[in-house]
Formats: structure tokens, sequence, C-alpha cells
């Protein structure tokens, strides 16, 4: 099984500001990567796919990097709507699908 | 537009069982992996289990295998999710998710809670 780790758990950016995800996998999953967006009360909303390819009506201050083991997410300037907590998932090698645990971004 | 909608959650006891249905519309159901993803309480997200287009392709996670059983009924577009021996660390919200050209989860329905408890 592939395992995903992101840091930091949380993360508070001041608005306007940049902020930077980390997403680790435990092995090579080339490109294989995925990053959502789940806000309180909500289903997860896929941001990008092919580590780097923005889903559908995402806004382009979200942009996403990497490759084989270290994966970036950032949002280039920081909103209020952007409050949310931030998931990884390899496609790689399945199954099992697997996510990381999370990184919850907050407005300072 | 893609449509995804999952009933069937509720208050059980631990052993019991549960049967989840997730209704889809809005693409070509019958083409689709499907998988259900589960997110307890103040938790991540956990990939439960997938089901392949015909039916025929079924995986689990270690955690669930051999208490749930997925299945589909291409000719009413829904998914289902058969929970047997249901335990306490099973309560969570139940997801069911359409793939987008690989395995990316691109669509999401709005879960529904299943809560094990005496």
């Amino acid at each position: 099984e592939i395992v995903m780790t992101q840091s930091p758990a949380t993360l508070s950016v001041s608005p306007g500001e940049r902020a930077t995800l980390s997403c680790r996998a435990s092995q090579s999953i080339k490109s294989d990567l995925a990053w959502y967006q789940q806000k309180p009360g909500q289903a997860p909303r896929l941001l990008m796919y092919a580590a780097s390819i923005r889903a559908t009506g995402v806004s382009g201050r979200f942009s996403g990097s990497g490759s084989g083991t270290e994966f970036t997410l950032t949002i280039s300037s920081l909103q209020s709507e952007d409050s949310a907590v931030y998931y990884c998932q390899q496609y790689n090698k399945w199954p099992p699908l697997t996510f990381g645990g999370g990184t919850k971004v907050e407005i300072k | 537009d893609v449509q995804l909608l999952e009933s069937g959650g509720g208050l059980v006891q631990p052993g019991g069982s549960l049967r989840l249905s997730c209704s889809a519309s809005g693409f070509m159901f019958s083409s689709y992996v499907m998988s259900w993803v589960r997110q307890s309480p103040g938790k991540g997200l956990e990939w439960v289990s997938a089901v392949g287009g015909s039916g025929g392709n079924i995986y689990y996670a270690d955690s669930v295998k051999g208490r749930f059983t997925i299945s589909r009924d291409n000719s009413k577009n829904t998914l289902y999710l058969q929970m047997n021996s249901l335990r306490a660390d099973d309560t969570a919200v139940y997801y069911c998710a359409k793939p987008g050209y690989y395995n990316f989860l691109d669509s999401w329905g709005q879960g529904t809670l299943v809560t094990v408890s005496s």
C-alpha cells in the first residue's frame, strides 16, 4: 500500500498571501496525484489531477507541481473562501486508493 | 450534470447490517468504475471499495473485506454497499464517487451518515 503523508497539518495564512501545501508518497507514483478541497459539511471537491492539471471550474489561483514522491499545491493569493481542508490522493497503484491525512488551511 | 445521491444511512447496533444506495445520473453509469469512500467524524478520507463498470471487478479495503459487499445495477444506474457485522469504527459519512479518465474522483455525492452504536 502506498502511504501518503501531508504537511503541515494546519497552515495559517493571511489573506492575499501564498499558501504552500506538501504531499509525499511512500514510493514513486509518477504524476498520478489528485488534490481535493473539503469545506465543513460538504463533500470533497476535485481541484487538481495528474499533479498539475486544474479540474473544471477551479480558480487559476490554485496550482500543483511535483512528480515521483514529492508534490506541492500552491494557492497563490489566499482568499477567505479558500479556508478548507485539502487532501492529496494517489491513483498510481491501487487498490487501495490512498489519501493523505489532510492539511487544514486557516485564514489569519 | 453529474449527480450522485446516497441514501440508506442511519443508526445501527454493533453487529448489525445496513445497505447503502447511490443513485447516479448525468453520465454513462455503466462505463465507469464506481467507488465508496468514507470519512469518520473529524477524520480524513478512507477509500472503502470499488466495482468495475460491468460489476465484474471488485475491490475492498482490508478494513472492510469479508464484511462489506459492493454491487451495482446498471439498469437502475445505482450503486450499492451492503454492510454486515458493523463495528463502532465503521461510523462515518459514506460517499459514492465517480472517477475521471483515471482513478481520481471527479464527482462525489453529498454523503450518508452511518452511526454504529448501542
